[in-house]
């Protein structure tokens, strides 16, 4: 299973874009990233998920570049709302289990 | 819209007993997981059921943790005896087809109190 770094916390304005990079430099060739979002006193729940390129969905855009060793979670116009711990995974579809790490704690500020 | 079932939401027991969880996965998902937070970290997985079967419990402490899906359907994880490091959110979730990159539906979890 390939390691993920993120960065611990970030902080942003409602109405603000916001991007959360990930680092997974040993990513294999079958693996593809996905995003959770958990907000307090709740589990997680998925957001995104992609292999390369640029995913988008109602809620995020994920964006891998060619060589796949990082990846862009962008969030449009936060809300405060939006605070919480995002993380990202990276898994084989052979792989029965994920891995979690610490996550990204963003604060959204009015 | 379907959702992972758990009970109780919030347990207060004391040193060396025991205490039981139970989760309800959501219709259809044979794939059930148990995972354990600290506060402050990530989720950290416990054990996976396929149907009634364990998958993977290499990090389940069997010494003082259970868990059993007898039906395939819904699950129950005890502790026995608890300790004051159990004291965290446990997790369930489930996923129609296992593996890795398949979407996991979690509950609302578990607030386990040791003192």
């Amino acid at each position: 299973l390939a390691k993920t770094t993120q960065p611990i916390s970030m902080d942003s304005y409602e109405g603000q874009e916001v991007n959360i990079t990930c680092s997974h430099n040993n990513i294999a060739t079958n693996d593809y990233i996905t995003w959770y979002q958990q907000f307090p006193s709740q589990g997680p729940r998925f957001i995104i998920q992609g292999y390369k390129t640029k995913v988008t969905n109602e809620v995020a855009s994920l964006f891998i570049p060619a060589d796949r060793k990082s990846s862009t979670l962008s969030l449009p116009r936060v809300s405060l709302s939006d605070t919480a711990v995002y993380y990202c995974l990276v898994a084989m579809n052979r792989d029965d289990k994920i891995i979690f790490g610490k996550g990204t704690r963003l604060h959204i500020l009015p | 819209e379907a959702e992972v079932a758990q009970s109780p939401r919030y347990k207060i027991t004391e040193k060396s007993q025991a205490v039981a969880f139970w989760c309800d996965p959501i219709s259809g998902h044979a794939t059930l997981y148990w995972y354990r937070q600290i506060l402050g970290q990530g989720p950290e997985l416990l054990v996976q059921f396929q149907d009634e079967s364990v998958v993977d419990d290499s990090q389940l402490p069997k010494d003082r943790f259970s868990a059993e899906r007898l039906k395939g359907v819904d699950s129950t994880l005890k502790i026995q005896p608890a300790e004051l490091g159990d004291s965290a959110m446990y997790l369930c979730a489930s996923s129609l087809i296992p593996g890795g990159i398949y979407e996991q539906y979690f509950g609302p979890g578990t607030r386990l109190t040791v003192t």
